[in-house]
């Protein structure tokens, strides 16, 4: 079944201690992204890639870490998390190409205290 | 830069009533366009989409015409079920070689029986 996994999908953590949000997909797809969802706000991009070792900053990057060491594998690292940073989290993941369908992860939910 | 604006939930209706959610953006160039659905405790699904003006895209009885003159693209239903019930979010696409999506803030409908 062609799916986008993320774990956890819950996590509670202190402030300060690093974490790892994983995400994989089984659709060979290229690009993969990572929102943020608050209420109020909708969904925001923190990070993507567009392939292998090529990662940019979206709209709200600061505080995050990504890597894309595989074309499968696009893990969200918070080195310091705040407690601003609790919220919804998405990974999603697409063809490269015009007018593609995004396809998204369960969501992680993160609160940090 | 590119935004989407879409009407403020919740909506709440009864089952078989009409529904209307609107959406604006505003964007360089020809986006695509899209409306999500997330159903709770889940990630978002593609609806339905359109790429140029005039197109109408359709799903499940979901219909949205791409108006480029209005710079719309209301999501409209002839009859909601209570399983319609969900966060329905406008999003626009550009056109390029990967899908950097714009999303608007999501608007919640709950259906009653």
């Amino acid at each position: 079944e062609a799916q986008v996994t993320q774990n956890p999908r819950y996590l509670i953590t202190v402030t300060g201690k690093k974490l790892t949000v994983t995400c994989s997909q089984n659709m060979n797809h290229e690009y993969m992204s990572w929102y943020r969802q608050d209420p109020g706000l909708g969904l925001r991009q923190i990070y993507y890639s567009m392939n292998v070792e090529v990662t940019d900053k979206g709209d709200v990057p600061e505080g995050y870490k990504v890597s894309r060491k595989e074309k499968r594998n696009f893990p969200l690292i918070l080195e310091s998390p705040s407690p601003n940073q609790t919220s919804l989290y998405f990974c999603a993941s697409s063809p490269t190409g015009v007018n593609t369908e995004a396809f998204f992860g369960q969501g992680t939910r993160l609160t940090v205290v | 830069g590119d935004s989407v604006t879409q009407m403020e939930g919740p909506v709440t209706l009864s089952e078989e009533a009409f529904l209307t959610i609107n959406c604006t953006y505003t964007a360089t160039g020809y986006p695509s366009l899209f409306w999500y659905v997330q159903y709770p405790g889940e990630g978002l699904q593609l609806l339905l989409k359109a790429t140029k003006a005039d197109d109408k895209g359709s799903n499940k009885g979901f219909e949205a015409t791409y108006r480029k003159e209005t710079t719309s693209f209301h999501l409209e239903k002839g009859s909601v079920q209570v399983s319609d019930s969900a966060v329905y979010f406008c999003a626009l696409g550009k056109i390029g070689g990967y899908q950097k999506v714009t999303f608007g803030t999501g608007t919640k409908l709950q259906v009653i029986p």
